[in-house]
């Protein structure tokens, strides 16, 4: 079964340089959140959306900025990154027509910043 | 407010003997509760969920869990701990919408 694509699975920027994550949910899926997750720590919710309107934020940085296309694939943009960005970024979906509250995680980024 | 805590950050068994991993949560109506497992620098994979009708569920791997209501836990076991279930555990929770809230996890150890 297809699973959520995460991209890119590496990434590697120096400090206030800029980011671009991707995330293609499952098919028919139409809810997507991002989440951080700093070494040994646990996923911490950032934002979501539903049917490509914000439905939620969590601990989002000012600095971040996400949303949802047409297609349901959403993009998290990080700008002025900093050293305490690096993390592992996961996003996940699930089906708003079905149990919204099953979330299905992607492979997830590492995210390096130097 | 909601939260899921996880009783003990690490737990290490011998290859062959119970899993038992603790999950309690607290909530001010009865939530969604979920296991993942997390392996190394892997995404989260989904063990099992109880969301209504039997507390036992069973999930992949041979896990599963009960929801306790009365105990507001949600421990997760297995009867026969196996070399490849060394990985993090994370129990979560959701009320019934778009956030769902994660415990701190669980480093599983299986010893030879």
């Amino acid at each position: 079964a297809a699973g959520v694509i995460q991209s890119p699975r590496h990434l590697i920027k120096e400090k206030r340089e800029t980011a671009t994550l991707k995330c293609y949910p499952i098919p028919r899926h139409d809810t997507v959140y991002w989440y951080q997750q700093g070494p040994g720590q646990d996923p911490q919710f950032l934002i979501s959306f539903y049917e490509k309107m914000q439905s939620d934020k969590g601990s989002i940085p000012d600095r971040f900025s996400a949303q949802q296309f047409s297609d349901y694939h959403s993009e998290l943009n990080m700008s002025s990154l900093e050293l305490g960005d690096s993390a592992l970024y996961f996003c996940a979906s699930s089906w708003a027509g079905g149990e919204i509250e099953t979330q299905y995680f992607g492979p997830g980024t590492r995210l390096l910043v130097l | 407010a909601q939260s899921v805590t996880q009783l003990g950050s690490h737990v290490s068994v011998s290859e062959g003997a119970l899993v038992l991993l603790r999950c309690n949560y607290s909530s001010s109506v009865p939530p969604y509760l979920f296991w993942y497992v997390q392996y190394p620098n892997q995404g989260l994979q989904l063990l099992l969920k109880y969301t209504t009708g039997a507390t036992l569920v069973k999930g992949i791997n041979g896990f599963e869990a009960e929801f306790k209501k009365s105990e507001t836990s949600f421990h997760l076991t297995k009867p026969s701990a196996h070399m490849s279930d060394a990985a993090e555990y994370f129990c979560a929770a959701n009320t019934g919408g778009f956030k769902t809230i994660f415990g701190a996890g669980t480093r599983l150890f299986v010893k030879a």
